[in-house]
Order: C-alpha cells, then sequence, then structure tokens
C-alpha cells in the first residue's frame, strides 16, 4: 500500500457542515493527490500537490479545498457538504524514482444526508 | 482533452481461459500508462507500468502492451482463476514536459472468473 493510510475509511455527515478527510504517507513523496470515484464518471482527480503548501486544480474542485502543511499529510475539505458530494475518495502518491508509479490508499467512503 | 476507453465495461469467463482487456486514449503524448485491479470496496492495487518508450510489460500471468501511435493497450490475462475476478482499470499519465502530468483514468472493464 505504499505506506499511505486515509482518515476516516467511512463517514455520514449532514448537508452543509464542513468535512475534512485526511491522507498521511510514511516515505515522503512529494506528489500527492485527492480522486473521487463516482459510478459511471470513473476516478477524476480533485486536487494534487507537489510540495509542502504547493498545490493545483484537478477537474472537479469545486465546493473542495486543499491543505499540505507537513510533507506527509495532504488534507481535502468541503467546506459544506452537499449530496453531490457523496463518494468514495481516494488519496494517492506518485513515487518518481519508479518510473512515476501511481500509489493508492484504501479510500473513504462518504455519505452525505 | 485526453479520454480513456475501456472495452468491454464487463466480462464474464470461464477459469482457466485466456483473455484481453482493452484500453483506448485519444492523445498519444502520454508519459506512461498503468493498469489496475479494484476489488469491490476496496482501493486500487497497481499491476504494471509502461513508460511511454516501452512496448510491453510482463508480471506472472499478466502481460500488458502498449501502442502508443495508435493510442491503444492491452492487458492480457493467462490461465484466468477465480481470484482475478476484480475490475481492471487502466490509466494514461498526460505528459507535461516531465513525469509529474495527472492520471485520466478509464471506467474500467468488471471481469468475473467462473469456477
Amino acid at each position: 500500500d505504499a505506506g499511505i493510510t486515509q482518515s476516516p475509511r467511512h463517514k455520514v455527515t449532514e448537508t452543509g457542515t464542513p468535512v475534512t478527510l485526511r491522507c498521511h504517507q510514511t516515505e515522503n513523496h512529494r506528489y500527492m493527490y485527492w480522486y473521487r470515484q463516482d459510478p459511471g464518471h470513473g476516478l477524476r482527480l480533485i486536487h494534487y500537490s507537489y510540495g509542502v503548501k504547493d498545490t493545483d486544480k484537478g477537474e472537479v474542485s469545486d465546493g473542495y479545498s486543499v491543505s499540505r502543511s507537513k510533507t506527509e499529510d495532504f488534507l481535502l475539505t468541503l467546506e459544506s457538504a452537499t449530496s453531490s458530494q457523496t463518494s468514495v475518495y481516494f488519496c494517492a502518491i506518485s513515487v518518481a524514482g519508479m518510473g512515476t508509479e501511481a500509489f493508492f490508499g484504501q479510500g473513504t467512503r462518504l455519505t452525505v444526508v | 482533452k485526453q479520454e480513456v476507453t475501456q472495452i468491454p465495461a464487463a466480462l464474464s469467463v470461464p477459469e482457466g481461459e485466456n483473455l484481453v482487456l482493452n484500453c483506448s486514449f485519444t492523445d498519444s503524448a502520454i508519459y506512461n500508462l498503468q493498469w489496475f485491479r479494484q476489488d469491490p470496496g476496496k482501493g486500487l492495487t497497481s499491476l504494471l507500468l509502461i513508460q511511454s518508450s516501452q512496448r510491453e510489460q510482463t508480471s506472472g500471468r499478466l502481460n500488458a502492451s502498449l501502442d502508443k501511435s495508435s493510442g491503444r493497450s492491452t492487458l492480457y490475462i493467462a490461465a484466468s482463476q477465480p481470484g482475478d475476478s476484480a475490475t481492471y482499470l487502466c490509466a494514461v499519465r498526460r505528459n507535461y514536459g516531465g513525469s509529474q502530468g495527472n492520471l485520466i483514468f478509464g471506467k474500467g472493464t468488471k471481469l468475473s472468473v467462473k469456477p
């Protein structure tokens, strides 16, 4: 699993509440990513980070923000959760020394009611 | 805009059969291509990584090929087993003049291997 831990693994929250998902890596890789996976859409990139305090938007970034204050942690925040953000969220890293191979965490299943 | 298509969306085969999963992409300017396996309710497991300069990669019963000029990759599974049942995802990494372009995923092929 390339030392990637996502927390929480499951969460149910109410519409309008803020939610923060955490991704933790143990190997100090520079690049980290947040994806969401939905039936019919596959995996889509939300945000990514290329270093501490360096982040950029992906394909579906509206309604999400991210922060990376330490190399090992990449946080995804839903400022005000909506039902359309019910999804499975995956964190990933890229390992440059292995030809830029991507490894994924186990996912967080988020339900917004 | 890069688009990745996987055909078929679902496949059911008897145990022991050799099979091929297909992946096509619209923009040949890729850095690499990666095949993943995903079991229900689980994360993605990396199976094979092919660099843009390579033609194929092998791991055990799996062989992945890449034809960048035609925008195609195949994943060949030899002597399939019920334990191979999973969804297989293909993803291409964009080449933005370096190695850290983002991954673009296909929607996957759901494979069922019947005993």
